[in-house]
């Protein structure tokens, strides 16, 4: 299996655009989670799904912020309008949770670094 | 959940049993322990979990209390490559997964 995959890698915009990042759980799982970086805050959870049901969006800053996940294979989170205090990494995971796997581990993609000028 | 406290930072020589303590006084109950781990620049990674039972597989050993108020992770030959940042988060299994994230521990294995 390939992992969780995010795309892109690396996004560099100007402030007032509309930023989507996106994200490829591992085949199978049936939870999704959103999780944002920074120095100041460290690693923070900003929304997850299960089954493709949004379970908690209070993690999310501000309504500048949704997520989406139309399917089991693909989430998204959205930025608009963006703000250079959105600068971050922003990671998704995936587990097979609650029925899934005797560890219950979350699986974490790669990130995607978001600079915000 | 229950909140953790780790250690800002500690060293270890290359080949020598790393270990990291965890205090989570106020765990309850339902409330299991587990760790997490990350390199520079990488998403977490599981290490290990576990309810009131030593634990071990193949990355880590985890030794809980009798009270469960504290816990150690052993990396028990650390390598260059185990330098990463270590999570120690205490969580309900009931909680849908969701995980709380603190400061971690910073280990660096020195040569």
């Amino acid at each position: 299996d390939a992992g969780v995959i995010q795309s892109p890698r690396h996004e560099v915009t100007e402030m007032g655009q509309e930023v989507t990042l996106r994200c490829k759980p591992i085949s199978g799982h049936n939870s999704l989670f959103w999780y944002r970086q920074t120095m100041m805050r460290g690693l923070e959870l900003l929304i997850y799904f299960n089954n493709n049901v949004p379970i908690d969006d209070s993690g999310m800053p501000e309504d500048r912020f949704s997520a989406k996940m139309p399917n089991a294979s693909f989430s998204t989170l959205k930025i608009q309008p963006s703000e250079p205090r959105d600068s971050a990494v922003y990671f998704c995971a995936s587990s097979a949770y609650p029925e899934g796997g005797l560890r219950d581990e979350q699986f974490f993609g790669p990130g995607t670094r978001l600079t915000v000028l | 959940d229950a909140k953790t406290t780790q250690p800002p930072s500690m060293d270890c020589a290359e080949g020598r049993a790393a270990n990291l303590p965890c205090n989570h006084s106020t765990i309850s109950g339902n409330e299991y322990v587990y760790w997490y781990r990350q390199i520079h620049s990488q998403g977490p990674q599981y290490i290990i979990h576990g309810l009131k039972n030593n634990e071990t597989n193949e990355m880590a050993s985890l030794i809980i209390t009798e009270d469960r108020k504290s816990s150690t992770l052993i990396l028990p030959h650390a390598t260059l490559r185990d330098t990463a940042v270590y999570y120690c988060i205490v969580r309900a299994f009931d909680s849908w997964g969701k995980l709380q994230f603190g400061a971690g521990t910073q280990v660096v294995v020195t040569p």
